[in-house]
Formats: structure tokens, C-alpha cells, sequence
């Protein structure tokens, strides 16, 4: 069984270009939960989903940022027009909800804007 | 609004030691508890979890308490190694499922 998965593991964009992360949620698994980690700062919520449908967007800023997990295929988060502050590790993590909600979290995908 | 707090930020000691991380949370009103493992630009391993109504969970040489009254959760290492050298998070979630994490404590375990 395969653990979560992100691609790509390490993105490089310009300022103003757009960024998409994927996360494949491990096998059985129907939420995935997406977190971003600045330097030197601890992991922030973003963003809570559920097959088709955004539970809790609290975390995520107001504009350039948004999420979806379709019916087929991984969650993506995508980041329009990306100023030098999105540089961040972004982890994606996924959970049955049984078992008390354990959250397995995937390698990260690292953005760097230039 | 919950807050998680980790002390102390930074640990180092000799192998074979016993130690204690602990994390404090400001909401007693949580639904569980996980500790998990870092290393340097990886990901997250999740080490323990422990449901609100336990007190403790137990992995190898690993042993996590929860004591919501007081608001605490201590990660007790027995015989450290210089393997467990990483960075240790706490996190807890309220039922609607998102963590909230403490900064972190990294240890060091010196040969």
C-alpha cells in the first residue's frame, strides 16, 4: 500500500507564473488535508477535502490560492501569480477519519519563487 | 483558538539517555493527539497517536501521555540513539480534523 504521494518533490517558478502541487492520498483514503511550512515557522492548516467537496478553507489566503480533490485523480493546489512569500514546503496529508482521524502526510512538495 | 507550545525548541544529548519532550495546548477540547517525527527536508512520520479518552500510547522505546486536564502531552524516549536525531512535532486536532502543531523540538543524540 502505498503512502501519500506529491508531485513534483521540488518546483521552481518565477514571480507572477503559477503553481500547481498534486497529492495522491494513500489507498482508501477520501480526505486530504493540505499544510504549509514558511522557513524557520512551524506547519499551518490550509485547507480540509473531501471528494468533491472543500470542508474547512480556514488556512488558506484569501486570493491566489485554491484547492479541489475531483472524483478521479489527486487533490491539487494550485497558486496563481506567485510572489517570493509562497517559497514554503507545502505537505499534503490523508486520513480515513476512522482510527481517530491518524493523518499520514506526504514527502512535501518544496516551491521556491525567484 | 488553540495553541500548541513545545519546550524545549532545541535538545542535545549523549546516546543512551532517557528524555522527555513536552507540548502544552491552550484548548482541553480535543479529539486526539499525535506526536510525529521530521528530518531535515523530508516529511512528516507519524509516531503516536492517542485518542482524547486515553492516557497513553506506546511504540519501541517510545511513550506518549496525555493529560487534557493540564493541558499536556509529554514524548518519553528510553536509550536514545543517534538515529532519533530529528525534529519532533506535536499536533491536535478537534473533530473537524485539522491539526494544529507546536514548532517543534529538534534533538540532537550525540554519539
Amino acid at each position: 500500500n502505498a503512502g501519500v504521494m506529491q508531485n513534483p518533490r521540488h518546483l521552481v517558478r518565477r514571480r507572477g507564473q503559477e503553481a500547481r502541487l498534486r497529492c495522491s492520498p494513500m489507498k482508501g483514503h477520501s480526505h486530504v488535508y493540505w499544510y504549509r511550512q514558511l522557513p524557520e515557522e512551524g506547519l499551518k492548516f490550509m485547507v480540509y477535502l473531501q471528494k468533491e467537496n472543500i470542508i474547512d478553507e480556514s488556512g488558506m489566503p484569501k486570493e491566489r490560492f485554491s484547492a479541489e480533490f475531483p472524483k478521479e485523480g489527486p487533490s491539487i493546489l494550485r497558486i496563481q501569480q506567485v510572489v517570493r512569500g509562497d517559497s514554503a514546503a507545502y505537505f499534503c496529508a490523508s486520513s480515513t477519519l476512522a482510527d481517530y482521524n491518524e493523518q499520514f502526510f506526504g514527502p512535501g512538495t518544496r516551491l521556491t519563487v525567484l | 483558538k488553540q495553541e500548541v507550545t513545545q519546550i524545549p525548541a532545541a535538545l542535545s544529548v549523549p546516546e543512551g539517555e532517557n528524555l522527555v519532550l513536552n507540548c502544552s495546548f491552550t484548548d482541553s477540547a480535543i479529539y486526539n493527539l499525535q506526536w510525529f517525527r521530521q528530518d531535515p527536508g523530508k516529511g512528516l512520520t507519524s509516531l503516536l497517536l492517542i485518542q482524547s479518552s486515553q492516557r497513553e500510547q506506546t511504540s519501541g522505546r517510545l511513550n506518549a501521555s496525555l493529560d487534557k486536564s493540564s493541558g499536556r502531552s509529554t514524548l518519553y524516549i528510553a536509550a536514545s540513539q543517534p538515529g532519533d536525531s530529528a525534529t519532533y512535532l506535536c499536533a491536535n486536532s478537534g473533530n473537524t480534523g485539522k491539526l494544529i502543531f507546536g514548532q517543534g523540538t529538534t534533538l540532537q543524540v550525540k554519539p
